[in-house]
């Protein structure tokens, strides 16, 4: 079974500061892509940030970029420079190849002013 | 990227009816949309795969006959919850994209679903 787990239901950071937030996940397969999704108290979802796994790269937008770790089954988010608007709900998310999506459970990120 | 309309954004209902909910591609022929349930504090749960001119898939556990899911075409999927029940009140989510390629889904703003 594929699974992804965020092992962090809140996050906090001060405001301009850095801050990870973690996911793991399990599968067999080799070639997937990985997410990070945002929904904010709108509860729309937007995309932060996206990673191929045949990529050794980590991914970066702006400052937003990632750790990818494929041996370890680790794909954390490290936002710098956090600003209010970051605050929101963040799931990584995983297409393993079958077409479908599949969340993590979830990190609530509160900013401190 | 493309964009995606749901409708409406919320609704409240009587115990009993059913209700419909829509999901747009306004600017993507989607052969493929997905619809998500969301409990309040939790993650997002595929409930279908919507596929154009034929049968949805349902995810396990998922009661098709409840759940009814129609994608006649290329830019329009339809959710329908029949003889809804409390336990039905929840935020439904459908997305386009996300399918065997690494570009990424396309939410629609969700649909607060409340049976009373």
């Amino acid at each position: 079974a594929q699974t992804v787990t965020q092992s962090q239901p809140e996050m906090s950071v001060q405001e301009a500061e850095t801050v990870t937030l973690s996911c793991t996940y399990d599968t067999s397969e080799s070639d997937y892509y990985l997410f990070w999704y945002k929904q904010p108290p709108s509860r729309q979802m937007i995309l932060v940030i996206r990673q191929e796994a045949y990529k050794q790269q980590n991914a970066t937008e702006n400052r937003f970029s990632v750790n990818f770790q494929k041996a370890a089954k680790s794909f954390s988010l490290k936002i710098s420079d956090s600003q209010l608007g970051d605050a929101a709900m963040y799931f990584c998310a995983f297409n393993f190849g079958n077409e479908k999506l599949t969340f993590g459970t979830g990190t609530r990120l509160t900013i401190i002013p | 990227g493309a964009v995606v309309s749901q409708h409406p954004s919320w609704v409240i209902c009587k115990s009993g009816t059913s209700v419909k909910i829509e999901c747009r591609s306004l600017d993507f022929q989607a052969t493929t949309m997905f619809w998500y349930r969301q409990f309040p504090k939790q993650s997002l749960m595929l409930m279908a795969t919507s596929n154009e001119g034929s049968k949805a898939t349902y995810e396990q556990g998922v009661e098709k006959d409840k759940f009814l899911i129609n994608h006649a075409s290329l830019t329009l999927s339809t959710l329908t919850v029949t003889s809804a029940h409390p336990e039905d009140s929840s935020f439904y989510i459908c997305s386009v994209g996300g399918g065997l390629t690494n570009t990424e889904a396309f939410f629609g703003q969700g649909t607060r679903l409340t049976v009373v």
